[in-house]
């Protein structure tokens, strides 16, 4: 099945340590989103890429790096400068077209401890 | 960049229909509608999306404003399993003049029984 899987479902990690996120897409699709969710409130856009080995900075990038080494994968490092890193984590990816749906994983549940 | 405007909660009596409205009163030419539902602790779901037309499918029907400034989305016949929070973005431009997906806060639809 075609589709955008996120791992671990949950995470938890102690205050300090670096932790990366997975997100694997076998959509073919050209752009990959990371998004981060606090408890009642929106999405914020971390990163995105839109062709591998390139990436942009969302509106709250501080605290988190990104790789595009490949078409289909765009793992997301929450490194330990990131002050509040506990959070629900969405990766989504799309065709570059305009008018074409953006399709997102289950998240990932971190938790800094 | 547009932007979008909408109510943070609504109430709907189940088996009727749910209007929920979106304004985009910035939005350009040719940037399209999008309409997205996240049930807790999910990753969102596409539901819709449209340029300029009316549009529906199995799940909605979205009504957009001639003047393009905003939007409905109707579900027909609202079902308990319809209680989300559903989002209505527009792709936007980044300041690189790429264009990534960004969600505002959404509104709140609890479906009574």
């Amino acid at each position: 099945d075609g589709g955008i899987t996120q791992s671990p479902k949950y995470l938890f990690r102690k205050e300090g340590q670096n932790v990366t996120l997975s997100c694997e897409q076998n959509l073919n699709h050209d752009a990959m989103y990371w998004y981060r969710q606090d408890p009642g409130q929106g999405l914020r856009l971390i990163y995105y890429s839109q062709i591998v080995n390139d990436f942009q900075k969302g509106d709250i990038a501080e605290g988190y790096s990104v790789s595009r080494e490949k078409k289909e994968s765009f793992p997301l490092t929450v490194t330990s400068a990131q002050k509040n890193p506990t959070a629900f984590y969405l990766c989504a990816s799309s065709p570059l077209d305009r008018g074409t749906e953006a399709f997102f994983g289950q998240g990932t549940r971190l938790t800094v401890v | 960049d547009a932007k979008t405007t909408q109510p943070p909660s609504m109430d709907c009596a189940e088996g009727r229909a749910a209007n929920l409205p979106c304004n985009h009163s910035t939005i350009s030419g040719n940037e399209y509608v999008y309409w997205y539902r996240q049930i807790h602790s999910q990753g969102p779901q596409y539901i819709i999306h449209g340029l300029k037309n009316n549009e529906t499918n199995e799940m909605a029907s979205l009504i957009i404003t001639e003047d393009r400034k905003s939007s409905t989305l109707i579900l027909p016949h609202a079902t308990l399993r319809d209680t989300a929070v559903y989002y209505c973005i527009v792709r936007v431009s980044m300041d690189t003049g790429r264009r990534a997906l960004t969600f505002g806060s959404g509104t709140r639809l609890q479906v009574q029984p």
